[in-house]
């Protein structure tokens, strides 16, 4: 079975640019979230989506969107990009949403603003 | 604020040695679910095993172990035989019911020396 994917791999925009990310979850999974890294920050969560809808939302500016689509496939959104957006940006699928779900992370969209 | 605290920046051990990578963490909840996480220099985030809350039993999957103590809110993660390609950066996560995602410590650089 397929992990998860996620184009694209790498992305070069200037501040105040917008950019949307995407991610296909494994096969099966309906259950998308987003994570943000960094070095200074570390790993932090964006969002959640589950049949369409967003469950859980961090705390992150309102410039960060997202959504998923029918096929559980999601796009991220950053509009007016800053410097610190620069980020690896993760996504992971589960099979459903919940705590007890175990989360499969994609291989990341590597992003520079510059 | 829920927290996720890995004590030891990096470590460093022989090959075919043990290594044990410290996590504890701070919530009031009583149910959740624990995790460690792989990140090796592709980036790709690796899950290496779950433990959930309410299991006294520790979990273990082949040469990697957990020492779950919940009292003491602590998650240690046990490598027996250590082989060069466990050379990455370990996360230590938690997620509860309702939450945000999960919450991830700022991880351990583990260096496999040959």
């Amino acid at each position: 079975k397929a992990g998860v994917t996620q184009t694209p791999r790498y992305l070069i925009k200037t501040r105040g640019q917008q950019v949307t990310l995407s991610c296909s979850p494994i096969s099966g999974h309906r259950s998308v979230s987003w994570y943000q890294q960094t070095p200074g920050q570390g790993l932090q969560f964006l969002f959640e989506y589950f049949s369409e809808t967003q469950r859980n939302k961090g705390n992150f500016p309102g410039r960060f969107s997202g959504r998923q689509f029918s096929n559980s496939r999601s796009e991220m959104n950053v509009s007016t990009l800053e410097l610190g957006d620069s980020a690896l940006y993760l996504c992971a699928s589960s099979l459903s949403a919940g705590q007890q779900e175990t989360q499969y992370f994609g291989p990341g969209t590597r992003l520079l603003v510059l | 604020a829920q927290t996720v605290t890995q004590s030891q920046p990096e470590m460093s051990v022989q090959e075919a040695e043990t290594v044990t990578l410290s996590c504890t963490y701070d919530t009031s909840e009583s149910d959740y679910y624990l995790f460690w996480y792989k990140q090796p220099p592709s980036r790709q985030m690796i899950l290496v095993i779950r433990q959930e809350a309410y299991k006294q039993q520790n979990a273990t999957e082949n040469r990697f172990s957990v020492n779950f103590q919940k009292a003491a809110k602590s998650f240690s993660l046990k490598i027996s035989d250590s082989q060069l390609g466990d050379a990455a950066m370990y996360f230590c996560a938690y997620r509860t019911g309702g939450a945000d995602g999960l919450t991830f410590g700022k991880g351990t650089h583990l260096i496999i020396q040959p």
